[in-house]
């Protein structure tokens, strides 16, 4: 199974901050690579897929890059609702695997 | 408006079944490959089985090979997981999702509780 990590598992900042999660596959996933937002007591919300492209009605705020086994999710400025958590996702190999997540609080 | 809702969950004792179903709309639900995911606090997101648009392929995660069946019902636009032979492990919160190189679309989840 690819395994995927993500860093930082917990991450502080403020409104208006420029953040960066990086999630690290343990082998190559091509560009079938998504990125998902999820708040407490809700399901997942898709923000990025195929690495870079931005799901429809998504705020270009959020911004996904990489390549092989390393994967960036950017947020240019923090807005208040972005304060959520955070997981990665490989669609390249069965079984499909999810990153253990990146709790983003309030600074 | 799309919808996707979970239903069937509840407490089952280790050893039973369960099974799992998911009613969509809003969507060409034929058209979209299907999966479970299910989340707990301590292992977080598990992707639990896949099942193609056509029906042709599925695919499972190991540990639940040869125990639960994705299946599909496109007259009905409902996806279904049955839970044989239930664990401990098992429990958790169980979303249902559409799309193929990404979910683009989740349920609200439906939790499984499996406790002797």
């Amino acid at each position: 199974d690819i395994q995927l990590t993500q860093s930082p598992s917990f991450l502080s900042a403020s409104v208006g901050d420029r953040v960066a999660i990086t999630c690290r596959a343990s082998q190559a996933t091509g560009t079938f690579f998504a990125w998902y937002q999820q708040k407490p007591g809700k399901a997942p919300k898709l923000l990025i897929y195929g690495t870079s492209t931005l799901q429809s009605g998504v705020p270009s705020r959020f911004s996904g890059s990489g390549s092989g086994t390393e994967f960036t999710l950017t947020i240019s400025s923090l807005q208040p609702e972005d304060f959520a958590t955070y997981f990665c996702q490989q669609l390249h190999t069965f079984p499909y695997t999810f990153g253990p997540g990146t709790s983003l609080e309030i600074k | 408006q799309v919808q996707l809702v979970e239903s069937g969950g509840g407490v089952v004792q280790p050893g039973k079944s369960l099974r799992l179903s998911c009613a969509v709309s809003g969507i060409t639900f034929r058209t979209y490959h299907m999966h479970w995911v299910r989340q707990t606090p301590a292992k977080g997101l598990e992707w639990v089985a896949v099942i193609w648009s056509d029906g042709s392929k599925k695919f499972y995660v190991d540990s639940v090979k040869g125990r639960f069946t994705i299946s599909r019902d496109d007259s009905k636009n409902t996806l279904y997981l049955q839970m044989n032979s239930l664990r401990d492990e098992d429990t958790a919160v169980y979303f249902c999702a559409g799309g193929s190189y990404f979910l683009g679309r989740w349920g609200r989840g439906t939790q499984v509780t499996v406790s002797s």
